[in-house]
């Protein structure tokens, strides 16, 4: 069955470095999703791209926040300078379509560990 | 504001019975649809069953069913003959019409006891 592949599925970093979280979607999929859950509490909505762009952003994907497709397979966040609030599981997901019955699949996640 | 609320922080249940899990949504939106999530401890989230504002019949997948109460805006998971297995956090979750991002609900931690 296909799957939403993240890697890695644990990463620390100090802080002020750069990270990049990494997640290949399912492959007849266009629509995309990062997300975000800080320990203990509910899952969050970063950024949504379709078509090679940024279709929203919540207030929490500031400019440290970016998202790439740089082929046709890979879908990337990249954290310019962590601090210490980012430490979070973050989540990929990948929908196949924008209508209602096409569910959004999640990835296994990323635990990012900020020190 | 979309608003989706899960009122029981944590569950017991013993195995082989049924349990429900409660959530409650708030959208003006004539259109969305209610998702439901398993996340294990391993932490990856599991899709289990969706229902859209418009459909009429409650959805069903398998032993899992969702008792949809549009007056009420309620969409509560029900599951059926728990297994160990079942023992994980449970997320609802809300996606709107015009922006497919989810809401998510606080999450249920569901224990089944043998």
């Amino acid at each position: 069955e296909p799957e939403v592949t993240q890697t890695p599925s644990h990463q620390v970093t100090q802080m002020g470095q750069e990270v990049i979280l990494r997640c290949v979607p399912i492959s007849n999929h266009l629509y995309f999703y990062w997300y975000r859950q800080i320990l203990g509490q509910k899952v969050e909505f970063l950024v949504s791209f379709y078509n090679n762009e940024i279709s929203e952003k919540s207030e929490i994907f500031d400019d440290q926040f970016s998202v790439e497709r740089p082929d046709g397979s890979n879908f990337t966040l990249k954290i310019r300078s962590t601090k210490l609030e980012d430490s979070a599981m973050y989540f990929c997901a990948s929908q196949q379509g924008m209508v209602f019955k096409n569910i959004q699949y999640f990835g296994a996640g990323t635990r990012l560990s900020v020190l | 504001a979309q608003k989706i609320t899960q009122t029981q922080p944590g569950m017991f249940v013993q195995e082989k019975e049924a349990v429900t899990l409660d959530c409650t949504y708030d959208t003006s939106d004539p259109s969305y649809g209610l998702f439901w999530y398993k996340q294990p401890s391993s932490g990856e989230m599991i899709f289990l069953i969706y229902q859209g504002s418009y459909d009429q019949q409650n959805a069903t997948e398998g032993r899992y069913s969702l008792n949809f109460q549009k007056a009420r805006k309620s969409a509560n998971l029900v599951i059926s003959a728990s297994q160990l297995g079942d023992s994980a956090m449970y997320f609802c979750a809300m996606s709107l019409d015009n922006f497919n991002k989810f809401y998510f609900g606080s999450g249920t931690k569901l224990n089944v006891k043998p």
